[in-house]
């Protein structure tokens, strides 16, 4: 039982360019989410997605968006990468709301 | 907003003695606390979570008790073991909203063997 996949798991890309995080989960779950981690600061929310069909913004949404392809996929999008966006990108998925959310393993986003 | 705050950042124990990590809050409208284990280069954990009905919550060596009155609550790990190393989040939420959840900064726990 795979869970909450993340690719890639590694990636450094150069200020301007464009690069687009995927996850797929196989819980059958209903609501996903997209959060960037940064030392000291915890676990931030950037976009989620209630239900297939459905997004909305977090509470740092800014030079990113998303796209629920499917009920098993989530997306996420930069369209022009600036250092600032250089963190840890976690995907995550729930059954309904935010309650027993299960993560993937991460994405180490380098902008240099 | 809700505001959370988590104390201490790091926490080194020797293997058996408890630990304790607390947290709190400012919303009075949360009544969801979860806590997340990460263990390193992997995602966060649920290990226990407790709703604002309940003052306490146990599961094995884990614990969590909440204080609404005083908006905090605290994870409790007694007998710790070297892979209770982690760093470890607290979360506070409305229960009924997807985008309301706030978490805490983390703790790094280390258990000296």
């Amino acid at each position: 039982n795979a869970g909450v996949t993340q690719t890639p798991k590694f990636q450094v890309l150069k200020t301007g360019q464009s690069m687009t995080l995927q996850c797929a989960q196989d819980m059958n779950h209903n609501s996903m989410y997209w959060y960037r981690q940064d030392p000291g600061m915890g676990l931030r929310l950037i976009y989620y997605s209630a239900s297939e069909g459905t997004t909305d913004k977090g509470e740092v949404p800014n030079g990113y968006n998303v796209s629920r392809l499917n009920k098993r996929e989530f997306s996420l999008r930069l369209e022009s990468a600036a250092p600032s966006q250089t963190s840890v990108y976690f995907c995550a998925s729930s059954k309904d709301r935010i309650t027993e959310a299960f993560f993937g393993q991460g994405t180490r986003l380098t902008v240099v | 907003g809700e505001n959370v705050e988590q104390h201490p950042s790091t926490l080194s124990v020797q293997e058996g003695d408890s630990a304790v990590i607390k947290c709190t809050y400012s919303d009075s409208a949360s009544n969801y606390f979860p806590w997340y284990k990460q263990e390193l280069g992997k995602g966060p954990q649920l290990i226990i979570d407790i709703r604002s009905n309940v003052g306490e919550k146990k599961d094995q060596r884990i614990a969590v008790t909440l204080n609404k009155t005083a908006k905090h609550f605290s994870l409790h790990i007694t007998e710790t073991q070297p892979e209770d190393s982690a760093v470890y989040f607290c979360a506070a939420s409305q229960e009924t909203s997807y985008d309301k959840v706030i978490f805490g900064p983390g703790t790094s726990l280390s258990v000296i063997p």
